[in-house]
């Protein structure tokens, strides 16, 4: 099955600062890659994904990154604020699967005033 | 309605009781999915339903756990003879299609096993 790892697991910034989420993935089929943002206590929200015939893709102040050779896709937010600190999880998805998402164990992004 | 919506949104019960857990999913989405997430830990896949088809309970964590939907669209997610390492928030989400489509999440509901 899925193997993902995120890294880092925690990531402090100050406010302004750039954040940068590396996951990494085991299963080469995958080819749809979704990030999620949790605030606390609540739900999961996907904030940006992007497919495998893409090599970047860009949101205002975010942006993934996809390196299918080498299995991993990031998650970039410039401009920081304090209402991105959050829990960021990846769920890279198996083109033929059903889509239920194996996500990765999430990074702690907290963003300084 | 506008989004996933998940009742009720806190549940304690004492261990060896039964729950039941209810998601209502998007309008139009033919695919719902349970997941579960443990204190400060990642999401648990648990079940899949597509359709008509037959769900994918590969997730399931043991025989006390099952779900039905009925009509291709309110889910109930069935906990039987609840233990202690049960409790965690038990989430739902819909997608349109499945596959590589989106999905949407409810606000969970958090289950207290006591």
């Amino acid at each position: 099955g899925e193997n993902v790892e995120q890294h880092p697991s925690t990531l402090s910034v100050q406010e302004g600062d750039s954040a940068v989420i590396k996951c990494t993935y085991s299963d080469s089929a995958s080819n749809y890659f979704p990030w999620y943002k949790q605030e606390l206590g609540k739900r999961p929200q996907l904030i940006i994904d992007i497919r495998s015939n893409v090599g970047e893709k860009k949101d205002q102040r975010i942006a993934v990154t996809l390196n299918k050779t080498a299995k991993h896709f990031s998650l970039h937010i410039t401009e920081t604020q304090p209402e991105d600190s959050a829990v960021y999880f990846c769920a890279p998805v198996h083109g033929g699967s059903q889509g239920n998402l194996i996500f990765g164990k999430g990074t702690k992004l907290s963003v300084k005033p | 309605g506008a989004g996933v919506s998940q009742s009720p949104s806190n549940k304690v019960t004492e261990k060896g009781k039964d729950v039941e857990l209810r998601c209502d999913p998007i309008s139009g989405h033919t695919a719902l999915y349970w997941y579960r997430q443990s204190l400060g830990q990642g999401l648990e896949f648990l079940i899949y339903f597509q359709g008509n088809s037959a769900p994918d309970k590969s997730g399931l964590p043991s025989d006390r756990f099952s779900a039905e939907r009925t009509g291709g669209s309110v889910s109930t997610l069935t906990i039987q003879r609840t233990q202690q390492e049960d409790s965690a928030v038990y989430l739902c989400a819909s997608s349109h299609t499945g596959g590589l489509s989106a999905q949407y999440f409810g606000a969970g509901t958090r289950l207290s096993v006591l």
